[in-house]
């Protein structure tokens, strides 16, 4: 019930390209889904983050697609820079509670 | 604002010696939590605290760890006796619930523990 489950493990698309990383969660007391973004040698920092009563936000090149029917959602970069070459991470919490639970993470890798 | 400030960068001590860590968090902020990050098991929640009071420590892994949080301002975790398996960056972040919606919590830049 506590789990975020994060999908791929690992990513390498080429500059320009759209990678793609999803989630998805069980418990339905979860109200807010961020994305985090960790560079080496750094801690998370927030990217952007959604809550359950919209379908889609955007922030730039930033995307999060929420499906809350199937409990999932999921974080595209459009016209990815090898600047964007970083961990990334979504995770779930009740806001009422604040517990922030994280995903596995995924390393993405953006090729010149 | 500086931030969440976390020391020492990196500890690297003996196993059996007690290690502790440090956190102070962004000046304002009622929520204070610390998070284990290894290779295996990704960022983990060990225990966070609102208004100082610890509130779930269901993610510390046993009673080697323990966390205080004094005064608003000052936040540590202890690990005695110290282990091999306990090598790890350990984050400390805060957040201030009103804002949590738009501003999401705040991350320290940790502190990389080793022990041998």
């Amino acid at each position: 019930q506590q789990q975020v489950k994060q999908s791929p493990q690992s990513l390498i698309v080429q500059k320009g390209g759209i990678p793609i990383i999803n989630c998805a969660y069980e418990n339905t007391a979860f109200d807010y889904f961020p994305w985090y973004q960790q560079f080496p040698g750094k801690g998370p920092a927030l990217l952007i983050a959604i809550r359950p009563d919209v379908s889609e936000k955007k922030e730039g090149r930033f995307t999060i697609s929420f499906n809350k029917s199937a409990k999932q959602f999921s974080l595209h970069i459009m016209d990815s820079q090898p600047g964007d070459s970083a961990t990334y991470f979504c995770a779930a919490t009740p806001m009422i509670t604040g517990k922030l639970i994280f995903g596995q993470g995924t390393t993405l890798q953006v090729k010149p | 604002d500086a931030g969440v400030i976390q020391s020492p960068r990196h500890e690297v001590t003996e196993m059996g010696q007690e290690v502790t860590l440090r956190c102070k968090p962004i000046s304002g902020h009622d929520y204070l939590f610390w998070y284990r990050q290894t290779m295996m098991r990704g960022l983990e929640l060990l225990i966070y605290f609102n208004n100082n009071v610890p509130i779930d420590d269901s993610g510390m892994p046993e009673d080697r760890f323990s966390a205080k949080m004094p005064n608003a301002s000052f936040s540590t975790l202890k690990i005695q006796p110290s282990e091999p398996r306990d090598s790890a960056v350990y984050f400390c972040a805060s957040s201030l619930a009103e804002v949590r919606g738009r501003k999401g919590y705040t991350f320290g830049s940790g502190t990389r523990l080793t022990v041998v």
